[in-house]
């Protein structure tokens, strides 16, 4: 276990639908990260957030956005889905302390697998 | 920008033989090298990393990679494999740490009992 979760575990919706996604960080972690894991497409970084701010934009569609809230939980919107939108969505997170120091690894959450019809 | 090349997608090996999985990568900048192990239907988890150092890195599970800069490769070795093994490998790259991780394709391990 991470200490990384995301809800839904399942989510199963019509195109042109949109979703939340949800996930809470390890405890004490600033940084959060998006990524989409597709057959076509592999594990592609989609964006990180860093103390509630946007840090990094990879290559996520403007269908998609995504916040972190002050408790340092993220949520991941994905608005009029596509069939090719079906995927797990990975949330990670990683520690860098308030106080300086940065650590390298990043845990990942068990993933959300999203499935348009 | 980082690349990563994994030429195997899928290495099948007997149990208790020893295995090999090959990871390149391309980076014009000191880079972070991992890898990550998928088990089925689950999310991804951490084998070992190299920051800087000793070449020669020991994870879990009984796994070590060794950092070659000249050949720009961090392959992937176990001595001896278990069923328990089965699951899909990744290689992944970050320019540092608190940055995004750019993965290779995975290779998808299969070991025959």
């Amino acid at each position: 276990d991470s200490g990384v979760t995301q809800t839904p575990k399942h989510l199963i919706t019509a195109t042109g639908q949109r979703v939340t996604l949800r996930c809470s960080p390890r405890s004490g972690d600033l940084s959060v990260y998006w990524y989409q894991q597709s057959l076509d497409q592999g594990l592609q970084f989609l964006i990180q957030y860093y103390n509630g701010e946007e840090r990094a934009k990879g290559n996520i569609l403007e269908r998609f956005s995504a916040q972190q809230f002050p408790d340092l939980h993220s949520e991941l919107n994905l608005s009029s889905l596509e069939l090719g939108d079906s995927a797990l969505y990975f949330c990670a997170s990683s520690v860098a302390s308030r106080r300086g120091g940065i650590t390298d690894t990043q845990y990942f959450g068990p993933g959300t697998r999203l499935t348009v019809l | 920008a980082q690349s990563v090349t994994q030429l195997d997608s899928q290495v099948p090996v007997f149990e208790e033989a020893p295995v090999e999985l090959r990871c390149n990568y391309s980076s014009s900048v000191s880079v972070y090298l991992f890898w990550y192990v998928q088990y089925p239907n689950q999310g991804l988890q951490l084998l070992l990393k190299y920051l800087s150092g000793s070449t020669l890195v020991k994870g879990i599970n009984g796994f070590e990679a060794e950092f070659n800069k000249s050949q720009t490769s961090f392959h992937l070795r176990k001595p001896s494999v278990h069923i328990s093994d089965t699951a899909e490998y990744f290689c992944a790259v970050s320019r540092s740490g608190n940055e995004k991780l750019t993965f290779g394709t995975g290779t998808r391990l299969t070991i025959i009992p």
